[in-house]
């Protein structure tokens, strides 16, 4: 029954290589998100799709792409991975114009360590 | 330039005590901001909303205010308990942004028995 689901867990890889992360929620919502949080516990958005259609894409690097195969999912890609990309990532979820509170639901995170 | 900030210095009390967590914005014109819990290895959950136009919302020990002039908004937990201890993060929604949430940096709550 788990709501915001995110593969894998951990991720530790070389510099250079390519990588993808998978976010698949099942609350029927109609909008994701992917946000990095780095070491300060910032918790900065990258992108945001509403019905597979990007909405927001942050200053983020173009090595990032996202993807989103239908409403349920938003996958993220990672070209020529650098050491400044080790960070814990977060999926999440929101219905987006609904919703007393329009709380967004958030995976468990993906920790990447870039070597 | 635009600025969340919350007390980077861990908070710590004694179990039973309040604790108040501090938000500050600077440069922003939020159609509401809210509250998540963060616990270590998991990601944020929502805890209150409180829109523009509302001065104080309450959940079960919870409470946020909002001041719109001040630019701040308070979060508390009254009798606080050791299962409260976690980052608490506040996040702004503005207008017309698409959903978009700016966190703040997270305050470390640690509560003593």
């Amino acid at each position: 029954d788990t709501a915001v689901s995110q593969t894998p867990k951990y991720l530790v890889t070389q510099m250079g290589n390519d990588k993808s992360i998978k976010c698949e929620q099942n609350l029927g919502h109609d909008t994701m998100y992917w946000y990095k949080q780095d070491s300060k516990k910032f918790l900065k958005i990258m992108f945001s799709y509403n019905n597979k259609e990007l909405i927001i894409n942050e200053t983020v690097p173009n090595r990032f792409s996202p993807k989103s195969p239908d409403k349920a999912h938003l996958n993220l890609h990672i070209n020529s991975l650098e050491l400044g990309d080790s960070a814990v990532y977060f999926c999440a979820s929101s219905q987006l114009n609904g919703g007393l509170n329009n709380e967004q639901f958030f995976g468990p995170g993906t920790r990447l360590t870039v070597l | 330039s635009q600025k969340i900030e919350q007390n980077s210095e861990a908070l710590n009390i004694q179990e039973g005590k309040t604790a108040t967590l501090t938000c500050n914005y600077t440069n922003y014109s939020p159609a509401y901001l809210q509250w998540y819990r963060q616990d270590p290895g998991r990601g944020p959950v929502f805890l209150l909303l409180i829109r523009e136009n509302e001065k104080e919302k309450r959940k079960e020990r919870l409470k946020v205010t909002f001041d719109t002039t001040l630019k701040q908004s308070l979060f508390h937990i009254t009798a606080s308990q050791p299962a409260d201890s976690a980052t608490y993060l506040c996040a702004l929604r503005g207008r017309n942004q698409g959903g978009k949430l700016i966190f703040g940096q997270g305050t470390e709550l640690s509560v003593k028995p």
